[in-house]
């Protein structure tokens, strides 16, 4: 069955260090997204891509990047982790309509 | 700012009554709406929809609808079971903005038995 998944599913790291979270989709959506899901602000847009070679900022990009080198995969990368970016991180997919699809989520602690 | 609000954080309800969650939105251009449904350590799965142009839609138990003028949806659940025990996430989409959703902030809904 195509299905969308995201590892690590949980990630200790310290501030400072470099995270990559993975996500990887195979139903072949051009369209994919990352979201963070912090108490109280529901789900944030982070970056999104249309496609090989797109990516896009969201609304709150600052301290993350994204790059889409084939349709399967967009790997989010903290450049440099900070204690406010202890979330939960969601990576979605769409095969160019409304509805998303969503991962089980990577639970990311920032000490 | 968000642009689409669920006010109301939680809701309790006795299991075979009507559940109805709310969500107001500011952005008059949003033209697609939907509601998504979380478990805890799990990702939202998507619930229903609705288009700008119907004021409801109807899926089993569960129906949305959508009052243009007031720029308010909601979603009743009826009858509600002990699975629907979750967040509910409203969405909502611009066409014009390549089909990014803004989510509200989510109602956790529990079903009492």
């Amino acid at each position: 069955d195509a299905e969308i998944t995201q590892s690590p599913r949980h990630k200790i790291t310290e501030t400072g260090r470099q995270v990559t979270l993975a996500c990887h989709q195979t139903w072949n959506h051009n369209n994919m997204f990352w979201y963070r899901q912090d108490l109280g602000h529901g789900l944030r847009l982070i970056h999104y891509s249309y496609g090989v070679q797109d990516t896009n900022k969201g609304e709150v990009s600052d301290g993350y990047s994204v790059s889409r080198s084939n349709t399967e995969d967009l790997p989010l990368t903290l450049e440099s982790a900070a204690s406010s970016q202890t979330s939960v991180y969601f990576c979605a997919s769409s095969p160019g309509s409304e509805t998303q699809y969503f991962g089980p989520g990577t639970r990311l602690l920032v000490l | 700012d968000q642009q689409v609000k669920q006010n109301s954080p939680s809701l309790s309800v006795q299991e075979g009554r009507i559940s109805i969650l709310n969500c107001d939105y500011t952005n008059s251009m949003f033209d697609y709406f939907l509601w998504y449904k979380k478990y805890p350590a799990e990702g939202p799965t998507f619930l229903i929809s609705i288009s700008s142009i119907k004021d409801k839609n109807e899926d089993g138990r569960f129906t949305v609808f959508l009052n243009k003028s007031a720029k308010h949806l909601s979603l009743h659940i009826v009858p509600s079971q002990p699975g629907d025990s979750a967040v509910y996430f409203c969405a909502a989409s611009d066409a014009s903005n390549d089909y990014k959703l803004s989510f509200g902030a989510g109602t956790t809904v529990t079903v009492r038995a």
